[in-house]
């Protein structure tokens, strides 16, 4: 079964609002790896946290790790159409091999 | 380099027949994943290759499923005696590193193939 699970599974936005999506594990993790897959496209990489309480920023996206290494957020500020999409996040859990695990993803619908 | 190629981007087989798909990592890559992704669902992690060992296979897969990396380069996955189920996209990705190293690096995807079941 999914060992890592995302929330919410949709989210409509309306365009120029923020959100957050939300990863989560049971299991602490050594890293936590973020993707965006475009209707139609292929998963392509966004970013890598690695350090409890860890926080990047790309643009209008920060990502967060928790401090127990447990969870993750994305939080897009000011949404575009250009962020329609689904976000994956992937971990490599321990009892699983050294391979990364996919959630479920967020899919993400602005509202113009 | 072009990043990681697939080959084909659609098949259309019917039940019972093999197939087989080709991926192109990026050359410096010498990790390989295959991974399955159906509607609506995240990737599905299949097998992965460093260099030409095949390091991992997943218990979900049947033994219908074989995959190959004979030089270390270019790997093919195929499918025998396809059935309905086996509809899905099929993805590869590379990366960089080797043992625990080759998770702290993202995966580059290819396109993917799309294999539906007749």
């Amino acid at each position: 079964g999914q060992q890592v699970m995302q929330i919410p599974q949709y989210q409509h936005v309306q365009e120029g609002e923020d959100f957050t999506t939300y990863c989560n594990s049971s299991t602490t993790l050594s890293n936590i790896q973020w993707y965006k897959q475009r209707p139609g496209g292929h998963p392509v990489f966004l970013i890598q946290l690695v350090k409890s309480g860890e926080v990047k920023k790309q643009k209008r996206l920060t990502f967060q790790f928790g401090e127990a290494k447990k969870n993750s957020s994305l939080h897009i500020t000011a949404t575009q159409t250009t962020d329609v999409g689904t976000y994956f996040c992937a971990a490599r859990l321990e009892a699983a091999g050294n391979k990364l695990t996919f959630g479920g993803g967020t899919r993400v619908l602005v509202k113009p | 380099d072009t990043g990681v190629s697939q080959d084909p981007r659609h098949k259309i087989t019917k039940r019972g027949q093999n197939v087989t798909f080709r991926c192109d990592p990026i050359s410096e890559h010498n990790r390989l994943y295959w991974y399955r992704q159906t509607l609506g669902q995240g990737p599905e992690f299949l097998t992965y290759f460093q260099n030409e060992a095949q390091l991992e296979k997943s218990r979900l897969l049947s033994d219908r499923f074989s995959a190959e990396r004979p030089k270390g380069s270019f790997s093919t996955l195929e499918i025998q005696r396809t059935e309905q189920g086996d509809s899905a996209m099929y993805l590869c990705a590379s990366s960089r590193g080797a043992g625990d190293r080759a998770t702290n690096y993202g995966y580059t995807f290819g396109s993917g193939t799309r294999l539906t079941v007749v």
